[in-house]
């Protein structure tokens, strides 16, 4: 099915690791986000990639780094996890001036 | 301040009322977006707009450009119905969410 797809859906942590969150896309989009989701909040931009081999940090990059390996797929790297990173986190695709299209979210848990 | 706000925060509604959700934005948008997510679920887009109305099912978007306002209306309400409801403006390529309202809907 066309769509994001983004790996894992779940995710417990200790303090100091690290993981990668995986997200691919099938549409051919061109811009990619990665976002956190937190009680009380609207989602937050941490990581955006425009096109294929760019990136750019959004409005809460810390902690954080992204690879646009190629057109499809964006990933998210927690180098090493704070308690603070506790959140969901989602992957979105947009063509552009259109609709966006979101994976179904990772549910991170740092302990 | 957020470049968008939503109101109700969070709306209780009996099945089959007339719900309306309101979206006022403060900045210049290429379009709106309306999102639903489901509990624990992913986020889904409902419509985009940049323009007038639009119409799926028994929902209902509406956008007025001058007074940067929108809303979100769904008639006949179903538990089903029952979600968050999010409101985005898209600059470019930058998005920007509401905090989303809360619906339920009491069979």
């Amino acid at each position: 099915n066309a769509g994001v797809t983004q790996t894992p859906k779940f995710q417990v942590l200790k303090t100091g690791q690290s993981m990668t969150l995986q997200c691919a896309q099938d549409m051919n989009h061109n811009s990619m986000y990665w976002y956190r989701q937190d009680p009380g909040m609207g989602l937050r931009l941490i990581y955006y990639s425009a096109s294929e081999g760019t990136t750019d940090k959004g409005e809460v990059p810390n902690g954080y780094n992204v690879s646009r390996l190629n057109k499809r797929e964006f990933s998210l790297r927690l180098e090493s996890a704070a308690p603070s990173q506790t959140s969901v986190y989602f992957c979105a695709s947009t063509a552009g001036y259109a609709e966006a299209f979101f994976g179904q979210g990772t549910r991170l848990t740092v302990v | 301040k957020n470049e968008v706000e939503q109101s109700p925060q969070n709306l209780t509604a009996q099945e089959g009322e007339f719900i309306t959700i309101n979206c006022s934005y403060s900045v210049g948008i290429s379009a709106l977006h309306w999102l639903q997510q489901h509990p624990g679920g992913g986020i889904v887009s409902l419509f985009m707009l940049s323009s007038g109305k639009k119409k799926h099912g028994r929902l209902i978007a509406t956008i007025n450009i001058q007074e940067k306002h929108s809303s979100l209306h769904i008639t006949a309400s179903h538990p089903r119905d029952s979600a968050v409801y999010i409101c985005a403006v898209n600059r470019g390529t930058q998005f920007y969410f509401g905090t989303g309202t809360s619906l339920t809907v009491i069979p």
